[in-house]
């Protein structure tokens, strides 16, 4: 069983804020991590695919790091905006890299003015 | 813009009918597709893989015959809650994954259905 997880659960901050969240995955039979930002009414939407040992990625004010081999990958937001509430989903194929995900619990971001 | 859309959005049933849920690849062709639901505060749970042209593989604990999957065309799958009952009230999502490169996941929006 591949368990994925995440911290924290939930997370409410002021606009400007910056934060981070932890996704933790078994090390082994590592395929790739995948990070999705899910808002409300609308489908998740793919931010990063990493596959690499200390592979890191950025797409605007949001980034991520990736260890395979201590199994963990962090996703952070620079100066959050209102617009970044959302709930922040990892997760890792099991089969191979198109192949079924686990996904987190996820991270449900607030942010307020 | 969406590139896999998900019909309908939310569906209301009485407890005994069967509902079919569509997902559809727009702009590509999917031979797989994923099925997923979520209950409330818990992750998204892999239901089954559709596979175009083949039967779906269902996850431990799914039952195919309650979870019909049709997977007819290489834009389209479908997923029907046989004889539903209020348990089985949900959300269900659908994905597939890129065509090529990093082969990330596209989702539909998902459908809510409650079942009365």
């Amino acid at each position: 069983i591949l368990n994925v997880e995440q911290s924290p659960q939930s997370l409410h901050v002021q606009e400007g804020d910056s934060t981070n969240f932890t996704c933790s995955f078994p090390s082994s039979n590592f395929y790739a991590l995948h990070w999705y930002r899910w808002e409300t009414a609308k489908s998740p939407e793919a931010l990063f695919v990493m596959t690499l040992n200390g592979d890191e990625k950025k797409k605007g004010r949001i980034s991520a790091t990736l260890n395979t081999k201590e199994g963990y990958s962090y996703l952070y937001i620079k100066g959050s905006q209102p617009e970044d509430s959302a709930t922040y989903l990892c997760a890792s194929p099991r089969g191979g890299t198109a192949s079924k995900l686990t996904f987190g619990t996820g991270t449900r971001l607030q942010v307020t003015l | 813009g969406a590139v896999v859309s998900q019909h309908p959005s939310w569906v209301i049933c009485k407890s005994g009918t069967s509902v079919k849920i569509e997902c559809r690849s727009l702009d590509f062709q999917a031979t797989t597709m994923f099925w997923y639901r979520q209950f409330p505060k818990q992750s998204l749970m892999l239901m089954a893989t559709s596979n175009e042209g083949s039967k779906a593989t269902y996850e431990q604990g799914v039952e195919k015959d309650k979870f019909l999957i049709n997977h007819a065309s290489l834009t389209l799958s479908t997923l029907t809650v046989t004889s539903a009952h209020p348990e089985d009230s949900s959300f269900y999502i659908c994905s597939a994954p890129r065509p090529s490169g990093l082969r990330e996941q596209y989702f539909g929006p998902g459908t809510r259905l409650t079942v009365t």
